[in-house]
């Protein structure tokens, strides 16, 4: 089974509105990691955060985490076209889970 | 430049033939890996070398065989295709192992009738 769960599976919005997927683990990690995957392309990297992190920013992009409760989140403020992709978060051990991942979709 | 590139992009072959997918990245880094998405998006990591070393091999058939000559470049060969080998497969690479941020090619998009 995969290590990590994005909830929602797919998520609609408008451009220039934020867009918050959440993600959940099973068993203790190191760190967290969110990918994005646009459309017929290979995964890119958006954003590492450590087990002793709590909170991290880059660009529009904000990631928490609650090991407490195994969670993290990504928040996308202000949405693009550009944003529309599918987003996946994974956890590390001998190796990388991926969960299914997020489709989100910003209408313009 | 691209950092990790994988040939070919399409294969479509008949079933029971052998293909081999390749990769190479000119990132410097010492660990590559070869995943599976399927048609639902579930990314799946099938095999990965360090420094030309295998150091992950999920339950993958025996079909599946990989070959790492160099740090640099990691290939996938499969025999005997079978319908359900239909899927995505990427390459991707990172430096000192899984807990640092991986790059990922293109991917492969194989179809197998």
């Amino acid at each position: 089974s995969q290590q990590g769960e994005e909830d929602p599976q797919a998520l609609s919005i408008q451009e220039g509105e934020n867009a918050t997927m959440n993600c959940s683990y099973k068993t203790s990690i190191n760190n967290l990691q969110w990918y994005r995957q646009n459309s017929g392309r290979g995964l890119v990297h958006l954003i590492l955060i450590r087990s002793n992190e709590r909170e991290k920013h880059s660009g529009r992009l904000r990631v928490t985490l609650d090991t407490s409760k195994k969670s993290s989140s990504l928040l996308i403020t202000a949405s693009r076209a550009a944003d529309t992709a599918s987003y996946f978060c994974a956890t590390d051990g001998y190796k990388l889970s991926f969960g299914a991942g997020t489709t989100v979709t910003v209408r313009a | 430049d691209t950092a990790v590139s994988q040939t070919p992009k399409y294969l479509v072959t008949q079933m029971g033939n052998d293909k081999s997918i390749k990769c190479e990245q000119n990132l410097g880094h010492d660990t590559m890996y070869w995943y599976k998405q399927d048609s639902k998006k579930f990314l799946k990591i099938m095999f990965s070398y360090n420094n030309k070393e295998l150091i992950i091999n999920e339950t993958v058939p025996n079909r599946f065989s990989p070959k790492s000559p160099d740090k640099a470049h990691l290939n996938l060969h499969i025999n005997s295709l079978e319908l359900g080998d239909s899927a995505v497969y990427f390459c991707a690479s990172s430096q000192e192992g899984v807990r640092n941020e991986q790059f990922f090619g293109p991917g492969t998009r194989l179809t197998v009738l």
